[in-house]
């Protein structure tokens, strides 16, 4: 089993659309989670941290359940700017462990 | 100004040459990383050093030797480069204690 799982893409889009992104992590004891995103032949980016309580930051909201190991992404109104692969990560002990990234391609 | 950079950004070279990727950070981080994406986009961690000291090293072959000569620069020196070793290493910084890294643009390494 991967240690951090998550939906196979590509999620072709439409412009305004609302995408989710699920990720699923098999190891209990990690610590902190995020988000990064990650565009074409280019580095890797932190778009947001996780929180348990939920956190929103503009059109893009995440979702943590302990108890379930399972991370969200959720995006409102996407744009073709968002188009890009995006990243369940979490941190096990000093390191963070990266999912295989989620491909999503928004069309006008 | 680069946060991270990476020297060379493309690197084509021949199975059992040696080559060497440098990465320098103006961030002032304590903590520097290399990372391998391979061609099915999965980025592994291979070594971490916090203040030019080795604290992790993931199963790595001993042909990739990482050396930090000051706390700003994360070298990666390969030998006897094989064709697995193809793929995309990218270099990454953060404060000590934090989570947040910051990537480099990565080096593209073909070996043939």
């Amino acid at each position: 089993r991967k240690e951090v799982e998550q939906d196979p893409g590509p999620f072709n889009v439409p412009e305004g659309a609302t995408v989710a992104f699920n990720c699923t992590y098999s190891n209990s004891a990690s610590q902190s989670f995020f988000w990064y995103r990650q565009d074409c032949r280019k580095e890797p980016k932190l778009l947001m941290s996780v929180y348990s309580s939920g956190n929103e930051d503009g059109r893009f909201t995440a979702q943590l359940n302990r108890a379930s190991q399972y991370i969200s992404l959720l995006i409102r109104d996407s744009k073709l700017s968002d188009s890009a692969t995006y990243l369940c990560v979490v941190r096990e002990g000093g390191k963070l462990i990266f999912g295989q990234g989620t491909e999503l391609s928004v069309k006008p | 100004d680069t946060a991270v950079s990476q020297t060379p950004k493309y690197l084509v070279t021949q199975m059992g040459n040696d080559k060497s990727i440098k990465c320098e950070q103006n961030l002032g981080h304590d903590t520097m990383y290399w990372y391998k994406q391979d061609s099915k986009k999965f980025l592994k961690i291979m070594f971490s050093y916090n203040n030019k000291e080795l604290i992790i090293n993931e199963t790595v072959p001993n042909r990739f030797s990482p050396k930090s000569p000051d706390k700003a620069h994360l070298n990666l020196h390969i030998n006897s480069l094989e064709l697995g070793d193809s793929a995309v290493y990218f270099c990454a910084s953060s404060p000590f204690g934090r989570s947040e890294q910051y990537f480099g643009p990565g080096t593209r390494l073909t070996v043939t």
